[in-house]
């Protein structure tokens, strides 16, 4: 069975400093697709990167980035210049040929000032 | 405007009674979901439609029903309710049923069963 494992409850960073998140994920796929979502106290959902198993070089947008291994399994969410925007909590997911998104745990990050 | 909408947005009502939530989305995408966050903050998925059509069912009791008059609503119905419902359930759509298409969420109903 596929699943997503997020083994930070919780994680701090002090603002403008940088911090990564981990994720592993376990799946006999091939091609696959995964995403963090983060989620702030407003409870909405928001996408904030996307990588393609095929490709090997890692999804960058803006201040956030991703080191994705996929040998290893693992796709860590890299925050460079924390902002207090920034806290919240983050989700990774993995995307299934079904189209069934599984999400991992989360991690409530929090940015002190 | 909002891209993906749900309604209510809070819903608290007794145990045994029956409930709806609505959802609409105007990305004209073709697919739509249902998931579930419990109080552990953790997200399931509970259905799938692709073009009105029901592509994902996960194992959920069938007091909850989700209908899709067309491929720009997707609502959840759910029957009998009991205290374990009380969650916050979010509506989503995305372009293609697969792929690396990402969902778009709505804001959630936090349903509370008292």
């Amino acid at each position: 069975a596929q699943t997503v494992t997020q083994s930070q409850p919780e994680m701090s960073v002090q603002e403008a400093e940088t911090v990564t998140l981990s994720c592993t994920y376990d799946t006999s796929e091939s091609d696959y697709y995964l995403f963090w979502y983060k989620q702030p106290p407003s409870r909405q959902m928001i996408l904030v990167i996307r990588q393609e198993a095929y490709k090997q070089q890692n999804a960058t947008e803006n201040r956030f980035s991703v080191n994705f291994q996929k040998a290893a399994k693992s796709f860590s969410l890299k925050i460079s210049d924390s902002q207090l925007g920034d806290a919240a909590m983050y989700f990774c997911a993995y995307r299934l040929n079904t189209g069934k998104l599984i999400f991992g745990q989360g991690t409530t990050l929090q940015v002190k000032p | 405007d909002t891209a993906v909408s749900q309604t209510p947005k809070y819903l608290v009502t007794q145990m045994g009674n029956d409930k709806s939530i609505k959802c609409e989305q105007n990305l004209g995408h073709d697919t739509m979901y249902w998931y579930k966050q419990d109080s552990k903050k953790f997200l399931k998925i509970m259905f799938s439609y692709n073009n009105k059509e029901l592509i994902i069912n996960e194992t959920v009791p069938n007091r909850f029903s989700p209908k899709s008059p067309d491929k720009a609503h997707l609502n959840l119905h759910i029957n009998s309710l009991e205290l374990g419902d009380s969650a916050v359930y979010f509506c989503a759509s995305s372009q293609e049923s697969r792929g690396n298409s990402p969902l778009h969420f709505g804001n959630g109903t936090r349903l509370t069963v008292t």
